[in-house]
């Protein structure tokens, strides 16, 4: 098993630019996320998806879009690149979201490192 | 949203000394998730707990919740050069992972 692989690993925009950060997964995970990693903030959730077909928005969703169109993809679309997205970004997955009480850990992607000049 | 408030933000130490790092929450959680990130690499599950006032174990590594389930402590024993790296505690509300900013520890040889 790959596990969770992500591409790009390095992109450099241009303001104004789109892109997609791709993220797919093979161990048949419903639930997926995106993060990013900026100095100093941890991981902040962008988007996730709890199944093909079921997305909703995290804690910074502006500016990026996603879809889930098959339970192995979640791409990240950026609109319009700005340098304020800048960052570190992680795809994650796991077995399902959430219980009340229990928790399936997340599985990282290796990351892309996004530049925006 | 859930906020997780983790310090201290960086640690430094010998080789051998030993190493915590807290996280804070204002509100009960239904769990929390620790995971390490190595310089470079991406965040790798550690452990979870879910009971009040529980303790895990894994060889140096000692996790506790505590008993009102708002606070999460990781403590590493003499520490090793391969205990460095970024150490997060993440919880959830509903589908919603919240990370703490994460501990960076670096291990003085």
């Amino acid at each position: 098993n790959a596990g969770v692989t992500q591409t790009p690993k390095f992109q450099v925009l241009k303001t104004g630019q789109s892109m997609t950060l791709q993220c797919a997964q093979d161990m048949n995970h419903e639930y997926m996320s995106w993060y990013r990693q900026d100095p100093g903030m941890g991981l902040r959730l962008i988007h996730y998806s709890v199944g093909a077909g079921i997305t909703d928005q995290g804690e910074v969703p502006n500016g990026y879009n996603v879809s889930r169109s098959t339970t192995e993809d979640f791409p990240l679309r950026l609109l319009s690149a700005a340098p304020s997205q800048t960052s570190v970004y992680f795809c994650a997955s796991s077995w399902t979201g959430t219980t009340s009480s229990y928790n399936s850990p997340l599985h990282f992607g290796n990351g892309t490192r996004l530049t925006v000049t | 949203g859930q906020q997780v408030m983790q310090i201290p933000q960086y640690q430094h130490v010998q080789e051998g000394e030993d190493f915590t790092t807290y996280c804070n929450s204002s509100t009960t959680l239904s769990n929390i998730q620790w995971y390490k990130q190595r310089p470079g690499g991406h965040p790798v599950f550690l452990i979870q707990l879910v009971k009040s006032g529980e303790v895990k174990k894994q060889k140096r590594l000692t996790f506790q919740f505590g008993e009102a389930k708002k606070n999460s402590s990781l403590h590493i024993t003499a520490t090793q050069t391969t205990d460095v790296g970024t150490y997060f505690c993440a919880a959830n509300t509903g589908n919603q992972f919240y990370f703490g900013t994460g501990t960076s520890l670096t291990v003085i040889p």
